[in-house]
């Protein structure tokens, strides 16, 4: 079965550090592959995908994603976070036109 | 350009009773999905309608139901609410096999 696995729940950095969020896919061949973000009561917002090709995708606010088949693998970077990016982030894969799997999520807190 | 629109934004029910969420997709955009995000955790899909057909349900109870309209906006109905049902239910549409944008949701508190 399709799942999505983020194995942050929590994760807490400082202000202008470096990000790193998690997130491991099962799937019987190449998968979709999205980040969304959602602050607090919100909807989600689309920050990159990736379908094919350059396996180094770059979204919006500076996010980036790396896609590792051989790792099953979709981690998400940021060089240098900034406190509006806390938020709750969520890794995502297609499995047909828009049924999409969500991961549980990972919230993120920044320290000032 | 108007993204997804989702009404009501919020929503108390007593067990029991019916519900009808509405969503109307971004000009343009001829498929609808809808999704359950109970607190502290990632969506779960429901319905997708295409062209005001179904094309995929998740593993949701017969009590939820959806249809699609002629202008391509959508409804989701829940029959006999539990206090499970509560949770933020997200519209999102799409162009075509392509990223899907979502609405703000609705929140549904059943008391």
């Amino acid at each position: 079965a399709q799942s999505v696995t983020q194995p942050d729940i929590h994760i807490t950095v400082s202000e202008g550090a470096s990000l790193e969020l998690r997130c491991n896919y099962s799937y019987g061949a190449t998968p979709y592959l999205f980040w969304y973000v959602q602050s607090p009561g919100q909807g989600l917002q689309l920050l990159l995908k990736y379908f094919s090709g350059d396996t180094l995708v770059q979204g919006i606010k500076g996010f980036e994603a790396e896609f590792k088949r051989s790792q099953s693998s979709f981690n998400l970077r940021k060089p240098s976070v900034h406190w509006s990016d806390a938020a709750e982030y969520f890794c995502a894969l297609s499995q047909g036109a828009q049924k999409l799997v969500f991961g549980q999520g990972t919230r993120l807190t920044i320290n000032p | 350009d108007a993204g997804v629109t989702q009404s009501p934004t919020h929503l108390i029910k007593t067990r029991g009773q019916h519900v009808t969420l509405r969503c109307s997709p971004i000009s343009g955009h001829k498929s609808v999905s809808w999704y359950q995000q109970v607190l502290g955790q990632g969506p779960q899909f429901i319905f997708q309608y295409y062209e005001k057909e179904e094309r995929g349900r998740g593993n949701f109870p017969d009590r939820f139901s959806a249809r699609q309209f002629p202008n391509y906006s959508s409804e989701l109905n829940v029959n006999a609410l539990l206090l499970g049902d509560s949770a933020l239910y997200l519209c999102a549409s799409s162009l075509a096999l392509s990223e899907a944008f979502f609405g703000q949701g609705t929140r549904l508190t059943v008391v």
